[in-house]
């Protein structure tokens, strides 16, 4: 079955730095776009960005534009997340989520979930 | 930007049939999923493209989509149901994923 395992998560301080990763097993990275969703203590899920298989394409949420960077090494099926000029209220859980149809980002669901890693944003 | 609005909350006897409504303007015209959520866990997918089903899941749950609102109707509800749930879309016009509020299904 599908695995995605994120790691990285951790307490840093308002305008401090951090790299998420998502690392990947029992299906073709390359061909499947990914995401990343995060969720605030308490409230609902929030999509945070996305890539294309390639890696070619991305798309971010407005509240993170300029600020977050996704990547992907699909030699080493990997999804990371740098996320810099970080704010109290990017504090959540981050989870990695696989595109459900190969080969598109436009309309599609989500089928695999990580299990989330901590982001803490506090002084 | 684009808006989903989901109920905060629902109510259901245990085998009663529980709607979950998600409004957005016209939402008939897009592709709607949902996921269930329980507590601590990861989000998982009950339906997809509105109204498919992934294997695994039970019938008791469907999807319907027109118009203004689409529906997650699960019927004969049990306990193991309650959870939170959520709609998402893709936004055409902003290149989003966008996600519902949430609806926080209690069974009685």
């Amino acid at each position: 079955e599908v695995q995605l395992v994120e790691s990285g998560g951790g307490l840093v301080q308002p305008g401090g730095s951090l790299r998420l990763s998502c690392a990947a097993s029992r299906f073709t990275f390359s061909n499947f776009a990914m995401s990343w969703v995060r969720q605030a203590p308490g409230r609902g899920l929030e999509w945070v960005s996305a890539i294309s298989g390639t890696g070619a394409y991305t798309y971010y949420a407005d509240s993170v534009k300029g600020r977050f960077t996704i990547s992907r090494d699909n030699s080493e099926s990997t999804l990371y997340l740098q996320m810099n000029s970080l704010r109290a209220e990017d504090t959540a859980v981050y989870y990695c989520a696989k595109g459900g149809v190969s080969g598109s980002y436009y309309g599609n669901y989500f089928d695999y979930w990580g299990q989330g890693t901590l982001v803490t944003v506090s002084s | 930007s684009y808006v989903l609005t989901q109920p905060p909350s629902v109510s259901v006897a245990p085998g009663k049939t529980a709607r979950i409504t998600c409004g957005g303007n016209n939402i008939g015209s897009k592709s709607v999923h949902w996921y269930q959520q329980k507590p601590g866990q990861a989000p998982v997918v009950v339906i997809y493209y509105d109204s498919d089903r992934p294997s695994g899941i039970p019938e008791r749950f469907s999807g319907s989509n027109s118009g203004n609102t689409a529906t997650l109707t699960i019927s004969r509800v049990e306990a193991g149901d309650e959870a939170d749930y959520y709609c998402q879309v893709w936004d055409s016009s902003s290149d989003h994923v966008v996600f519902g509020g949430g609806t926080k299904l209690t069974v009685l």
